[in-house]
C-alpha cells in the first residue's frame, strides 16, 4: 500500500538553527500538507500546499515557516530560525485532490527537539 | 468548521464490539464524516470516512444517523492493537480548495485484556 515517506524520524537542533523536513507524498497525490503535534497536545494543520503555491496557512505558519517542492517527489518544511516552542512531532500528509470526500493519509512523522 | 463532540475516554474488551459516539449537529449536507485514530506518537492513521450512508471497510464500520447529526463508529471485535486515540473530524468543503482536517482531543480508547 503507497505510503508517505518523513525524513529525518527524529532531528534534535539548536535554538536559532535551521531545519528542512522532508516528505515524499503518495505518487499520484496533487495535495500535500504540514501538521504538527506539541506533545500532550491536539495535532494542529499548518500548511497545504497544491500546484506549487501554499494553498492555505493557520496562524501558526508564519514567516519561519516555509514549504517547497523542490522536484517531482519531495515536499519540504523549512523552519528558518528555531525556537525552543517548535519541539513537535510534524506530520506529512497528502491527497489527491482537495475536495471533502478525498482522503489524506498522513506519515509517520519527523520527531523535532529544538534545545 | 463544524464542531464534533466525542467522550474523552472508553474502555472495552478485548474480542468485543468498540463503538466510539460522535456528535456533529451543526454539520452540513456536503460536509463528509471522517475517522482517523493516532497510536501513541505516530502519524494518524485513516480509519473511514462517510457522508449519508453507512460504511464498512476491513477496519471499521460506520454509522450515520438519518439527521446526520451523530455518529458511530464501530470495531467489531476489538485487539490490544487497537488502543488510541480516535478522531471524529467533520470536513469542510471549500469547493475545491486544500481544505485541511480540524482535530479535536478525541476519545482515548483502551482495549482490556
Amino acid at each position: 500500500e503507497p505510503e508517505v515517506t518523513q525524513t529525518p524520524s527524529h532531528q534534535v537542533t539548536q535554538m536559532g538553527q535551521e531545519v528542512i523536513l522532508r516528505c515524499v507524498p503518495i505518487s499520484n497525490h496533487l495535495y500535500f500538507y504540514w501538521y504538527r503535534q506539541i506533545l500532550g497536545q491536539k495535532v494542529e494543520f499548518l500548511v497545504s500546499f497544491y500546484n506549487n503555491e501554499i494553498s492555505e496557512k493557520s496562524e501558526i505558519f508564519d514567516d519561519q515557516f516555509s514549504v517547497e517542492r523542490p522536484d517531482g517527489s519531495n515536499f519540504t518544511l523549512k523552519i528558518r530560525s528555531t525556537k525552543l516552542e517548535d519541539s513537535a512531532m510534524y506530520f506529512c500528509a497528502s491527497s489527491e485532490n482537495g475536495l471533502s470526500g478525498n482522503t489524506i493519509y498522513f506519515g509517520e512523522g519527523s520527531w523535532l527537539t529544538v534545545v | 468548521d463544524a464542531k464534533t463532540t466525542q467522550p474523552p475516554s472508553m474502555d472495552c474488551a478485548e474480542g468485543r464490539a468498540a463503538n466510539l459516539p460522535c456528535n456533529h449537529s451543526t454539520i452540513s449536507g456536503n460536509e463528509y464524516v471522517y475517522w482517523y485514530r493516532q497510536i501513541h506518537s505516530q502519524g494518524p492513521q485513516y480509519i473511514i470516512h462517510g457522508l449519508k450512508n453507512n460504511e464498512t471497510n476491513e477496519m471499521a464500520s460506520l454509522i450515520i444517523t438519518e439527521d446526520r447529526k451523530s455518529s458511530t463508529l464501530i470495531l467489531p471485535h476489538a485487539t490490544l492493537r487497537d488502543t488510541a486515540v480516535y478522531y471524529c473530524i467533520v470536513r469542510v468543503a471549500t469547493g475545491g480548495g486544500a481544505d485541511g482536517l480540524t482535530f479535536g482531543k478525541g476519545t482515548h480508547l483502551i482495549i482490556q485484556p
